[in-house]
């Protein structure tokens, strides 16, 4: 089946740093990738969709410019928390669409997740 | 390796009762979760279970049994609404998140 995956899984940084999480297809390409955010035991909060080789499309009351998204090729996107602060502590989560697939083309493919906590 | 196993696709009528089934061998074990996701939306959170036994909460409940590695969903007196992907995913021992497939379900009048 296919798989996303995610780097790094875990990861704590100083408060005003910032950090780069992948998210990659490895299996199938994706033109369409999404960032979530989940605070635990809630529903996944849509961030931005990020579309290869164009701008993300980020959610109302998403901040373009601390939310960095970047999908340079069809198996990766990158979404970089910039100056981060703890209250961006979360877990942060990626899928992607394969459009090749012959069935459902909603059907979006769940990445690990990545633990951000910033202290 | 980590897998879930969920069915692709399941058919109900409306107002019936309809079971999703999801098994799952993970490298440990720290929670089910069911989310609900309709198509172009993000996936909402229906319920935890972390312990074995069921969970009731108003037309959806969830069961768990750790032993056997398995779970189900059950939604009850089904609605059109109810026509979505469901997914199921386990938090691991490392607290990453384990994907099924999702199962699709149509409801039909």
């Amino acid at each position: 089946g296919a798989v996303v995956s995610q780097h790094p899984s875990w990861v704590i940084c100083k408060s005003g740093t910032s950090v780069k999480i992948e998210c990659r297809s490895l299996d199938f390409q994706a033109t369409t990738m999404f960032w979530y955010r989940q605070f635990p035991k809630q529903s996944l909060m849509l961030m931005a969709t990020s579309n290869e080789g164009s701008k993300a499309t980020y959610e109302q009351g998403v901040e373009k410019d601390k939310f960095l998204i970047n999908h340079a090729s069809l198996t990766l996107s990158t979404l970089t928390v910039t100056s981060a602060h703890p209250e961006d502590s979360s877990f942060y989560i990626c899928s992607a669409r394969d459009l090749a697939s012959g069935r459902d083309t909603d059907t979006q493919y769940f990445g690990p997740g990545t633990r951000l906590t910033v202290l | 390796g980590q897998n879930i196993d969920q069915p692709t696709e399941m058919t109900a009528t409306e107002g019936a009762i309809v079971q999703i089934n999801c098994t799952y061998q993970t490298s440990g074990f720290n929670g089910l979760f069911w989310y609900q996701q309709h198509a172009g939306e993000a996936p909402t959170f229906l319920s935890y279970n972390v312990l074995d036994g069921l969970e009731e909460k108003g037309r959806f409940s969830s069961f768990l049994s750790r032993s056997k590695g398995y779970s189900y969903l059950l939604l009850k007196e089904l609605q059109m609404k109810d026509s979505a992907s469901y997914l199921c995913a386990v938090l691991d021992s490392n607290y990453q998140l384990i994907w099924g497939a999702g199962t699709k379900l149509i409801i039909k009048p």
